[in-house]
């Protein structure tokens, strides 16, 4: 079945690095790959999604980019600030069945 | 509305006890899923409605739970006889339309089950 591999597992920047997360998906068939940020206590929040036609899209400061060759994705992150502290997932769906099969969590310590 | 809307925030009840959880999707969404978040994160899918129909529910442990999405009530999701690894955090997303993908979720019921 789909798989979705996510790394790291933890991470912890100074205020203004960069941030990088990276996933790998297994079924080649995937087409839409979204970004959740997860905050304490709340609902995953959909942060920015590429669709397998393009090879990377930004939004201010959070970028991800897609390799369908490697099939692999990732989330950039620039200029970190505290407020992006959090878990962040990446999630790829089955194809047909809509449903979307999440990685396993990266959780990203921003220090002032 | 513009947001999904769960509730309650959080329920608590005994092993053996019925749990039932409520979600509104936003407006003019047709498709509902309702996923499991366990510990270390992991989301577990359960399943998924077009309208007020299953359209997927392959992670549904079938002998306890069930769902339904009926037309002008917020959809629902039952647990009869709860067992403690039931305790988690569910949470219903609705997407506009299949195909699209694009999920939003609601902010979860948090059940603990003791």
């Amino acid at each position: 079945g789909e798989n979705v591999e996510q790394h790291p597992s933890t991470l912890s920047v100074q205020e203004g690095d960069s941030a990088v997360i990276k996933c790998t998906y297994s079924d080649s068939a995937s087409n839409y790959f979204p970004w959740y940020k997860q905050e304490l206590g709340k609902g995953p929040q959909l942060i920015i999604d590429i669709r397998s036609n393009v090879g990377e899209k930004k939004d201010q400061r959070i970028a991800v980019t897609l390799n369908k060759t490697a099939k692999h994705f990732s989330l950039h992150i620039t200029e970190t600030q505290p407020e992006d502290s959090a878990v962040y997932f990446c999630a790829a769906p089955i194809y047909a069945a809509d449903k979307l099969i999440f990685g396993t969590g990266t959780r990203l310590q921003v220090f002032p | 509305g513009e947001e999904v809307a769960q509730t309650p925030k959080h329920l608590v009840r005994g092993e053996g006890q019925k749990a039932k959880l409520y979600c509104a999707p936003i407006k003019g969404h047709s498709y509902v899923f309702w996923y499991q978040q366990v510990l270390k994160n992991e989301f577990k899918f359960l399943i998924s409605f077009q309208n007020e129909n299953v359209f997927d529910e392959t992670g549904m442990p079938k002998e306890r739970f069930s769902a339904k999405c009926l037309p002008n009530s917020p959809c629902s999701l039952e647990i009869q006889a709860t067992k403690l690894e039931d305790s988690a955090v569910y949470f219903c997303a609705s997407s506009q339309f299949r195909g699209s993908y694009e999920q939003y979720f609601g902010p979860g019921t948090r059940l603990t089950v003791t």
